[in-house]
């Protein structure tokens, strides 16, 4: 079974300070993708990455970034830790760019930024 | 715009009865569709995936259909159990220019004993 796992569960954070997101997949998939999920919005994305080194963004990459210096792992980075921020991020895999195909997830990381 | 849609906040079903989740999609382009199961404090997990040259299709329980002309995709639960309790929601995959997953709002299920 392809597993997503994700660095945390739960991290609290205060304003202004930099929040690395961890997540890694162990099925060599090619995309990897950071969503966050808030109430009423469903899953919105933040970035996606197609191959190691590629990102592009999602619907609000507005305060994050994301690195993928290896096949296995996609970090999202919280530049600036800002409340409105806090939500649940949800890390995905899937196994090819073109034509779609199921996403895996990760549990999820609940971030709360104070 | 692109939007994916629920028409359904909450649902409630006796137990052992048969469940449907409606969703509603407005691009014509996506041509892969999705159902998720999310429980609480869980990451979406796969339930069942829809081509758009298919109409139907089942798995263990489940069933999607797929109404290309009205744009609306349905899941149908059989004899729907406690276990069912979740959040489900569906996704559509676009593959005109950006090719990237849509997500709906969801449905909470609620299995009544």
């Amino acid at each position: 079974d392809v597993k997503v796992t994700q660095s945390s569960r739960y991290l609290v954070k205060r304003t202004g300070e930099k929040v690395f997101l961890e997540c890694v997949q162990d099925m060599d998939h090619e995309n990897m993708f950071w969503y966050r999920q808030d109430p009423g919005l469903g899953l919105r994305l933040i970035y996606f990455s197609y191959d190691v080194k590629m990102k592009e963004k999602g619907d609000i990459p507005e305060g994050y970034s994301v690195s993928r210096e290896k096949k296995e792992r996609f970090s999202l980075i919280l530049e600036s830790a800002s409340t409105n921020q806090t939500s649940m991020y949800l890390c995905a895999s899937s196994l090819w760019r073109w034509g779609g195909n199921e996403q895996f997830f990760g549990p999820g990381t609940r971030l709360t930024v104070l | 715009g692109e939007s994916v849609g629920l028409h359904l906040p909450t649902l409630s079903v006796q137990e052992g009865d048969n469940s449907i989740i409606n969703c509603a999609y407005s691009n014509s382009a996506s041509d892969y569709f999705i159902w998720y199961k999310q429980e609480s404090g869980k990451g979406p997990q796969f339930i069942i995936d829809i081509r758009s040259n298919m109409d139907k299709r089942q798995g263990q329980r489940v069933t999607v259909l797929l109404n290309k002309t009205v744009k609306h995709l349905s899941l149908q639960i059989a004899a729907t159990q406690p276990g069912d309790s979740a959040v489900y929601f569906c996704a559509e995959f676009l593959t005109s220019g950006t090719y990237k997953y849509i997500f709906g709002t969801g449905t909470r299920l609620k299995v009544l004993a």
